[in-house]
């Protein structure tokens, strides 16, 4: 079947800008990630969406970060006034969630902030 | 907190030849699971390996495996018989206890896999 699936792959914008990027997860997962890869580290989480659970936003470095998950299924993750610290690859995950933590990743949105 | 170390940037292999790669982590919780993941150039992570931290036997999956030392908080990765495609970013990663769902990654090792 189909997995993760992210738009744009990679989106350049101006300093200031808003911008949003889209993950649509597996059917049937519940469970929805958002992680941040800047050049040269990890993945730094960022959010976490479990079916109709508040989402635990601990991660999101400021807020101008937001994230939206309509329907328990296509997440957004928007970016408002965007630095150019924020540019990284932005990469979503879904998993079938509660016990089950194999995550499936999506290939990701590099983000480039001019 | 959960920490995840990985200490070596960069490994080369030749092809064919067996390379190992570190991790090492902090953790209070006595049940938690650890995970090595794959990131190629087309940047999709993909799972290699996972271990449950109560399981003593190390996990294999063809010709990946892992030294899961519980006492020393280490869990490297042993890639044998390397191949071309096995070059890739190689993150090792954390997860706390069942009903937990927050993952630590390390900062991820470069192998480069030489013909």
């Amino acid at each position: 079947g189909a997995g993760v699936s992210q738009s744009p792959s990679n989106k350049v914008t101006e300093k200031g800008k808003d911008v949003e990027l889209r993950c649509d997860p597996i059917s049937g997962h519940t469970a929805l990630y958002w992680y941040r890869q800047s050049l040269g580290q990890g993945l730094e989480f960022l959010i976490y969406f479990q079916g109709n659970s508040a989402p635990d936003k601990s991660g999101l470095p400021s807020d101008r970060f937001s994230a939206e998950r309509t329907g328990g299924s296509v997440s957004t993750l928007t970016i408002q006034r965007t630095q150019q610290e924020d540019s990284a690859v932005y990469l979503c995950a879904s998993s079938l969630g509660r016990a089950n933590y194999e995550q499936y990743f999506g290939p990701g949105t590099r983000l480039t902030v001019t | 907190a959960q920490t995840v170390t990985q200490s070596q940037p960069e490994m080369s292999v030749q092809e064919a030849e067996t390379v190992t790669l570190s991790c090492t982590y902090d953790t209070s919780e006595s049940d938690y699971y650890l995970f090595w993941y794959k990131q190629p150039p087309s940047r999709q992570m993909i799972l290699v390996i996972r271990q449950e931290a109560y399981k003593q036997q190390n996990a294999t999956e063809n010709r990946f495996s892992v030294n899961f030392q519980k006492a020393a908080k280490s869990f490297s990765l042993k890639i044998s018989d390397s191949q071309l495609g096995d070059a890739a970013m190689y993150f090792c990663a954390s997860k706390g206890p069942s009903g937990t769902y927050k993952y630590i990654f390390g900062t991820g090792t470069r192998l480069k896999v030489l013909a």
